[in-house]
């Protein structure tokens, strides 16, 4: 089974804290994501990493930024928390073959900012 | 804009009956079709996954997928109270690694 670990469940920061959100897959995935996922917006992508050190921005970078060092490992940083970024974070992997490019959730982290 | 629209529900249906979830997507390149279920306070978990026109059916769960009409959709049968969630219906972005969420549709199952 595709395992994908959110090591923070839950945390509560102040704004202007700067916030480090990890995640590990064991699956030698090359894809990697991360969603925030609010009431009525469904699941937006903040960021993704198709290998090691490489990253693009997906729909809502602003006031995050990512790190990739290890195929394994793929941090979300928040640089300085707002309470807008109040919500529930998803860290993802997948790996592109020929019959697609099948997401793996981990369990979520729910990020409360006051 | 790459889309996917799902009808946000609820959708009530008795417990026994045959529940229908659908989907439309608008990018004409996509190529596969996910339904992924979503628990309160829990992460999606992928139910299944389509690539060809016509029916796939695993247990319970049936997806359909009609490329000419852009559209996809889940049935679920003999619906027991454990369904009870919300459904994500996905597209991959054609040419990217990225897939393409609808918002989701709620299906509330009654005893």
């Amino acid at each position: 089974d595709v395992k994908v670990t959110q090591s923070s469940r839950y945390l509560v920061k102040r704004t202007g804290e700067k916030v480090f959100l990890e995640c590990v897959q064991d699956m030698d995935h090359e894809n990697m994501f991360w969603y925030r996922q609010d009431p009525g917006l469904g699941l937006r992508l903040i960021y993704f990493s198709y290998d090691v050190k490489m990253k693009e921005k997906g729909d809502i970078p602003e006031g995050y930024s990512v790190s990739r060092e290890k195929k394994e490992r793929f941090s979300l940083i928040l640089e300085s928390a707002s309470t807008n970024q109040t919500s529930m974070y998803l860290c993802a992997s997948s790996l592109l073959t020929g019959s697609g490019n099948t997401i793996y959730f981990g369990e979520g982290s729910w990020l409360t900012v006051v | 804009q790459k889309e996917v629209e799902q009808n946000s529900g609820p959708l009530s249906v008795p417990e026994g009956a045959i529940a229908s979830l659908n989907c439309t997507y608008s990018d004409r390149g996509s190529q596969s079709f996910f339904w992924y279920r979503q628990y309160s306070g829990k992460s999606p978990e992928l139910i299944m996954s389509i690539y060809s026109n016509g029916d796939k059916e695993d247990g319970r769960f049936t997806a359909q997928l009609n490329k000419a009409s852009q559209y996809v959709s889940l049935l679920i049968r003999d619906s027991q109270p454990s369904d009870s969630a919300t459904y994500l219906c996905a597209a991959d972005g054609g040419a990217t690694n990225k897939l393409i969420f609808g918002t989701g549709t709620l299906l509330a199952v009654q005893p």
